[in-house]
């Protein structure tokens, strides 16, 4: 069964770190891969996705992921974390094909100390 | 602001009762998606439409049913209430491709 893993609930970094959360998923083939960002009492943004071609894919707000085939890994980064990040992030697949559902992980919470 | 409208944003009801919850799509974008997010279960899919048509079923409950209207639109509705069923609701659509845009959800408080 397809299945997406976020093995951190929580991380807390301080403002201006640099920040990695983690997510592996568990497929047949690759699949599509996305990363979302879902702020307190509001619905779920897109933050970038991969498709196919460069493995390293750029976002809004700053961010990257890194896709590695070989880890079946889709980690997001971003070089200086602000306040304004602090937000649920989760990882999510979807079969190749057109109009797949999305497959979440359970979501990492971002605490951002100042 | 994804384009994709629900409403409403909140609803408190009790046990036993029936609601139906809505969501307008993206201009042009013929998919719609519901989702329940649970702090219990995540985010998990419940049903796909497309054009008008179911395209495909995720862990959605029998007391659960869902359409999509000729001006795309698409409504929710959870019958038989029970205190499990509170939760988020998320919508979203998408023309083409699995780029899916989220709206705002509709909380369901079941008393």
């Amino acid at each position: 069964a397809q299945s997406v893993t976020q093995p951190d609930i929580h991380i807390t970094v301080s403002e201006g770190a640099s920040l990695e959360l983690r997510c592996n998923y568990s497929y047949g083939a690759t699949p599509y891969l996305f990363w979302y960002v879902q702020s307190p009492g509001q619905g779920l943004q897109l933050l970038l996705k991969y498709f196919s071609g460069d493995t390293l894919v750029q976002g809004i707000k700053g961010f990257e992921a890194e896709f590695k085939r070989s880890q079946s890994s889709f980690n997001l980064r971003k070089p200086s974390v602000h306040w304004s990040d602090a937000a649920e992030y989760f990882c999510a697949v979807a079969p190749r094909g057109y109009g797949n559902k999305l497959v979440f992980g359970a979501g990492t919470i971002l605490r951002v100390k100042s | 602001d994804s384009g994709v409208t629900q409403t409403p944003k909140h609803l408190i009801t009790a046990t036993g009762q029936r609601v139906t919850l809505r969501c307008s799509p993206r201009s042009g974008d013929l998919s719609v998606y519901w989702y329940q997010q649970s702090l219990d279960q995540g985010l998990q899919f419940l049903i796909q439409y497309y054009n008008g048509e179911e395209r495909a079923k995720g862990n959605i409950l029998e007391r659960f049913s869902a359409q999509q209207f000729p001006d795309l639109h698409s409504e929710l509705n959870l019958s038989s209430l029970e205190l499990g069923d509170s939760a988020l609701y998320f919508c979203a659509s998408s023309l083409q491709g699995n780029e899916q845009f989220f709206g705002p959800g509709t909380r369901l408080t079941v008393l």
